[in-house]
């Protein structure tokens, strides 16, 4: 059972320069979340999506994009990166709205920008 | 609204017990449970629902009080698994399942 799968799992990025997190679980779940996690701060909500083709801002979405052309995948964009992106990033799907349903949850990426 | 978790940071010994909170400033729908090990993805414990319902995973349960808007986790004969950081998520009825996230109780097991 793969679950959900973050590539890369490490990555240094130069600043301004551009890059796609990928994301994708393999459970055929509808919902999915894009999360930053910033030391000692928790989990922020960056993008998320209810099913293909279907995409909504959360808290912090300024200066990432997402697409999902399917169900399984969902990646996150980032155009210019700033040192204000450095984070670990986390995936999470759900199968659907309900809110007596877990969150499920990729590896991360450790993302830094220098 | 971002949920606040108190205490910061607990220390135990082995066996010892531990309550850690989940406070909202909105009326409370759902609260999610996850504990997180350095440098790990989040793990599910439980959820708790409107109605007071308490559960139980191992040796760790949780309470839901919608009167004080507050979710208390309990570590009972706390094991040096249980250490980790744990996050509450709050859920509202119509959000597509969106949790804020509070900042997280760390939580220190000794031998």
């Amino acid at each position: 059972n793969a679950g959900v799968t973050q590539t890369p799992k490490f990555r240094i990025l130069k600043i301004g320069q551009s890059m796609t997190l990928q994301c994708t679980q393999d459970m055929n779940h509808n919902y999915m979340y894009w999360y930053r996690q910033d030391p000692g701060m928790g989990l922020k909500l960056i993008y998320y999506s209810v099913g293909a083709g279907i995409t909504d801002k959360g808290e912090v979405p300024n200066g990432y994009n997402v697409s999902r052309s399917t169900t399984e995948d969902f990646p996150l964009r980032l155009e210019l990166a700033a040192p204000s992106q450095t984070s670990v990033y986390f995936c999470a799907s759900t199968p659907h709205p309900g809110s007596n349903q877990p969150q499920h949850f990729g590896d991360g990426t450790r993302l830094s920008i220098l | 609204q971002q949920p606040v978790q108190s205490p910061q940071a607990v220390i135990l010994r082995e066996g010892e017990d531990a309550v850690i909170n989940c406070s909202s400033s909105k009326a409370l729908y759902s609260v999610h449970w996850y504990r997180q090990k350095h440098g790990e993805a989040p793990v599910f414990l439980m959820i708790l629902l409107k109605g007071g319902e308490q559960k139980g995973h191992d040796k760790i349960s949780a309470s839901f009080n919608e009167k004080k808007q507050q979710s208390s986790l309990y570590l009972t004969a706390s094991q040096l698994s249980y250490s980790g950081t744990y996050f509450c998520g709050t859920g509202r009825p119509y959000g597509n399942n969106r949790l804020a996230f509070g900042k997280g109780n760390q939580v220190v097991v000794i031998p």
